[in-house]
């Protein structure tokens, strides 16, 4: 079957890095995303990987391992506005993507 | 227009009610999704298409119907509407294939309750 795991809820500091794991299994495999959703407001796409390795985009961080099924999100220099849900989302073979349930992440001052 | 919009924003429906949620994008997007999320469960798909004239079907189509007669426009219609129907409702675009990558852009959701 197809699955997403990720955890339900993480809490970090202000100026601390937090990495947020994710976990997949698909019918094959065309690349994994994660997305930003903050409370009320629609998704908005952050990083995509379709190879091993890490992608850096500012302080946003995203790495791939495909032979494990595992990504993570890596967050630095946290800032209060980044408290928000971050969905993982894999693209399997028919390139059909699906959602993890998210991870609500609570930055505290 | 700019992006992808959907309407209306929100809506309170009674039970039996026929309703149809409309998308429209002008990104030239050829593939469209529609989700619904629910605490605890995370985006679903309940429909998709991958081109004009042709849909599918996501992981939650049952009692949802959809059309694409034009690039632009993919309203979801609810036939008669149920209470667990009562979410929030994205629209998505992607352009597929050509050796792009399918990152989806969202419109803002529609909150439906159905009493």
């Amino acid at each position: 079957g197809q699955n997403i795991d990720q955890p339900t809820e993480m809490t970090a500091t202000e100026g601390a890095i937090v990495q947020i794991n994710c976990t997949y299994q698909t019918s094959g495999f065309n690349g994994l995303f994660w997305y930003q959703q903050h409370a009320g407001e629609a998704p908005t796409f952050l990083s995509y990987n379709v190879l091993d390795g890490l992608e850096e985009k500012g302080r946003f961080s995203s790495f791939l391992s495909r032979s494990k099924g595992y990504s993570y999100l890596l967050l630095k220099e946290l800032q209060m506005k980044d408290s928000a849900s971050y969905l993982c989302a894999a693209q399997g073979g028919d390139d059909k993507i699906i959602f993890g349930k998210g991870t609500r992440l609570h930055i505290l001052p | 227009i700019a992006g992808i919009t959907q309407a209306p924003t929100s809506q309170i429906l009674a039970a039996g009610r026929r309703m149809t949620l409309r998308c429209t994008q002008d990104m030239r997007h050829n593939a469209m999704y529609w989700y619904r999320q629910d605490l605890g469960l995370g985006l679903r798909l309940i429909h998709y298409s991958n081109t004009a004239g042709t849909t599918g079907k996501g992981e939650v189509p049952d009692g949802y119907s959809v059309s694409r007669a034009n690039t632009d426009d993919f309203p979801l219609t609810l036939a008669s509407a149920v209470p667990s129907q009562t979410s929030v409702y994205f629209c998505a675009s992607s352009s597929i294939g050509g050796g792009s990558y399918n990152e989806q852009f969202f419109g803002p959701g529609t909150r439906l309750t159905v009493l």
